[in-house]
């Protein structure tokens, strides 16, 4: 079975501190995909990233980066200087090999809500 | 281009009623995928509905049903409703990708956040 645990339930930190969130997941497929999603306060989630299992080069787009270590089962999340608009409830999750055309079930982990305070 | 739009946002029922959700998915968008997100149980899939067909289901009782109508948009039903059926639903789409091209990045509506009293 696919899990996705987030330890840490809730983080607060001081505006402009950097600030990791942690992924662990588990599967037994050899092909899968992570992902992070954010979702603020009006509810909709937001697509940060995908990572398929093969590529476990890290990725940086402006403040945000993501450690993937295959070794460890972690896809963990950084944000370099953190503001307040980053303030949001983030989400990883794992998705298998899609089997066929169309979509395939993910597995999102509890969540970790990030409030970062002025 | 328009994003996923679900109504209503908001709703109040009581035990027993039902309720209709509406999903209208990213124009071209086939594939849509229904979630339940509570405090307790976090985000939990329901079902994925693509070409009007049901293609997974999530571990949740027959008074969750969906369905998906051949202009991509979709529906979900919930009869008898229960205390503990309150919750935000979400409803997300998905462009379909060949096999091997990869898994589907879900694009979500903002949600019907749904009141059982």
């Amino acid at each position: 079975a696919q899990k996705v645990t987030q330890a840490q339930t809730e983080i607060s930190v001081v505006e402009k501190e950097d600030v990791t969130l942690d992924c662990v997941y588990e599967t037994r497929d050899t092909t899968y995909y992570l992902f992070w999603y954010k979702q603020p306060p009006s509810g909709e989630l937001v697509f940060l990233i995908r990572r398929n299992s093969f590529d476990e080069q890290n990725e940086i787009s402006g403040r945000y980066s993501w450690n993937f270590q295959k070794s460890t089962s972690s896809f963990n999340f950084t944000i370099t200087a953190s503001q307040v608009v980053d303030s949001a409830v983030y989400f990883c999750a794992l998705s298998g090999n899609p089997r066929d055309n169309y979509g395939q079930n993910f597995v999102f982990g509890p969540g970790t809500r990030l409030s970062v305070l002025p | 281009k328009a994003g996923v739009t679900q109504t209503p946002r908001y709703l109040i029922k009581t035990r027993g009623q039902q309720v209709t959700l509406s999903c209208s998915p990213i124009s071209g968008h086939r594939s849509v995928s229904w979630y339940q997100q509570t405090p307790g149980q976090g985000l939990q899939f329901l079902f994925e509905y693509f070409s009007e067909t049901q293609r997974n289901k999530g571990n949740f009782p027959g008074r969750f049903s969906g369905r998906q109508f051949s202009n991509s948009r979709s529906e979900m039903n919930v009869s008898t409703l229960e205390l503990g059926d309150s919750a935000l639903y979400l409803c997300a789409s998905s462009s379909p990708r060949g096999q091997g091209n990869g898994a589907n990045v879900l694009t979500f509506g903002a949600g019907s956040r749904l009141t059982v009293l």
